[in-house]
């Protein structure tokens, strides 16, 4: 099956530095991918849908400023957490979708801690 | 609105059946996922059902109802490393993915 990679896995990082997350489609072309955030014991949350040389749509309440997305070329999407505070500490997933398919297919995952 | 329904959390016995329901209000219908969780990873794809009826993967079954807004997520021969979280996740008209809160499934030996 198709695999979507993510880096880093985990990330600790002082308040006021930014950081960024990568994911990548190994063996297929996304032209969609969307980015999601999870907080302990809850449902995944929407960020945002990029498509590959567009911009990002940000869904409702989500910073597009401080939540930066770029999705440069087919296989790779990156989401800068920029000037980062303790309440952007979560898992955030990526997940990638090719033309073709319906599915999306989920990265590992990336747990952040801003202390 | 768009909703969807599951139940927080299930107990279930190693060896037994338990099946986790999902209910869905949405603006459009474009197929039905269920997804596996586990604490501290990403979701594992399981099942899709865009037609009504029950798809069948060896010790697990999805059964969807358009007309009903309902699906159900069936677990048989349950083993221990299934204690996880199951999604239920709609993509709508739009093709995003609405997801559910999650069932967190107990199973006890």
């Amino acid at each position: 099956g198709a695999v979507v990679s993510q880096h880093p896995s985990r990330v600790i990082c002082k308040s006021g530095t930014s950081v960024k997350i990568e994911c990548r489609s190994l063996d297929f072309q996304a032209t969609t991918m969307f980015w999601y955030r999870q907080f302990p014991k809850k449902s995944l949350m929407l960020m945002a849908t990029s498509n590959e040389g567009s911009k990002a749509t940000y869904e409702q309440g989500v910073e597009k400023d401080k939540f930066l997305i770029n999705h440069a070329s087919l296989t790779l999407s990156t989401l800068t957490v920029t000037s980062a505070h303790p309440e952007d500490s979560s898992f955030y997933i990526c997940s990638a979708r090719d033309r073709q398919d319906y599915e999306q297919y989920f990265g590992p995952g990336t747990r952040l801690t801003v202390t | 609105g768009q909703n969807i329904d599951q139940p927080t959390e299930m107990t279930a016995t190693e060896g037994a059946i338990v099946q986790i329901n999902c209910t869905y209000q949405t603006s459009g219908f474009n197929g039905l996922f269920w997804y596996q969780q586990h604490a501290g990873e990403a979701p594992t794809f399981l099942s899709y059902n865009v037609l009504d009826g029950l798809e069948e993967k060896g010790r697990f079954s999805s059964f969807l109802s358009r007309s009903k807004g309902y699906s159900y997520l069936l677990l048989k021969e349950l083993q221990m490393k299934d204690s996880a979280s199951y999604l239920c996740a709609v993509m709508d008209s739009n093709y995003q993915l609405i997801w559910g809160a999650g069932t967190k499934l107990i199973i006890k030996p």
